[in-house]
């Protein structure tokens, strides 16, 4: 357990619908980071939230959004799905003023039917 | 722009051998850090080493070290006595810090296979 919680670990949905991508994490790190990878890619950067706050943006489509809380869990909100939106969705966080070595989640599959 | 380039897309090693994976960058920034990560078939996201650009002596973990050449910007992964448990997607990734935040950039990754 990586200490970095994702929740589900698996969605299927249909084309067009909505859904809601849940991380919680590591316990003292503020700055949580969205990554989408699909099969067989590498990882793309979505977006990424400092205590609340939007900080850095990435490849991330209109149709996606993201919102970090008080309590420092954070909501990837994917809608008007796609099948190419079929993909593993990671959640990361790190520790403040340390840079970089990323805590990872265990993702998130999504799968677009 | 900062960038991070894995040249190799795919290797093998024999079980109990070594190998190495290369990874270079490119950055203006002075004070960074590399990493190499493993993604194993669970597809789970293990931080393997960490290396602090500012230090000249190379990490070391275990049967993971790396070969890093600031000069060059290259940061090499050697895998010694190579295990079957080493099979994964490696991706090497650099960071710096942005005001209060940091980013960091993936590159491709290269898969490793473990043979028997």
């Amino acid at each position: 357990d990586s200490g970095v919680t994702q929740t589900p670990k698996h969605l299927i949905t249909a084309t067009g619908q909505r859904v809601t991508l849940r991380c919680s994490p590591r316990s003292g790190d503020l700055s949580v980071y969205w990554y989408q990878q699909s099969l067989d890619q590498g990882l793309q950067f979505l977006i990424q939230y400092y205590n609340g706050e939007e900080r850095a943006k990435g490849n991330i489509l209109e149709r996606f959004s993201a919102q970090q809380f008080p309590d420092l869990h954070s909501e990837l909100n994917l809608s008007s799905l796609e099948l190419g939106d079929s993909a593993l969705y990671f959640c990361a966080s790190s520790v403040p003023g340390r840079t970089g070595g990323y805590t990872f989640g265990s993702g998130t599959r999504l799968t677009v039917v | 722009a900062q960038t991070v380039t894995q040249s190799q897309p795919e290797m093998s090693v024999q079980e109990a051998e070594t190998v190495t994976l290369s990874c270079t960058y490119d950055t203006s920034e002075n004070n960074y850090y590399l990493f190499w990560y493993k993604q194993p078939p669970s597809r789970q996201m293990i931080l393997v080493i960490r290396q602090e650009a500012y230090k000249q002596q190379n990490a070391t973990e275990n049967r993971f070290s790396v070969n890093f050449q600031k000069a060059a910007k290259s940061f090499s992964l050697k895998i010694s006595d190579s295990q079957l448990g080493d099979t994964a997607m490696y991706f090497c990734a650099f960071s710096f810090m942005k005001t209060s935040y940091d980013k960091v950039i993936f590159g491709p990754g290269t898969s490793l296979s473990v043979i028997p």
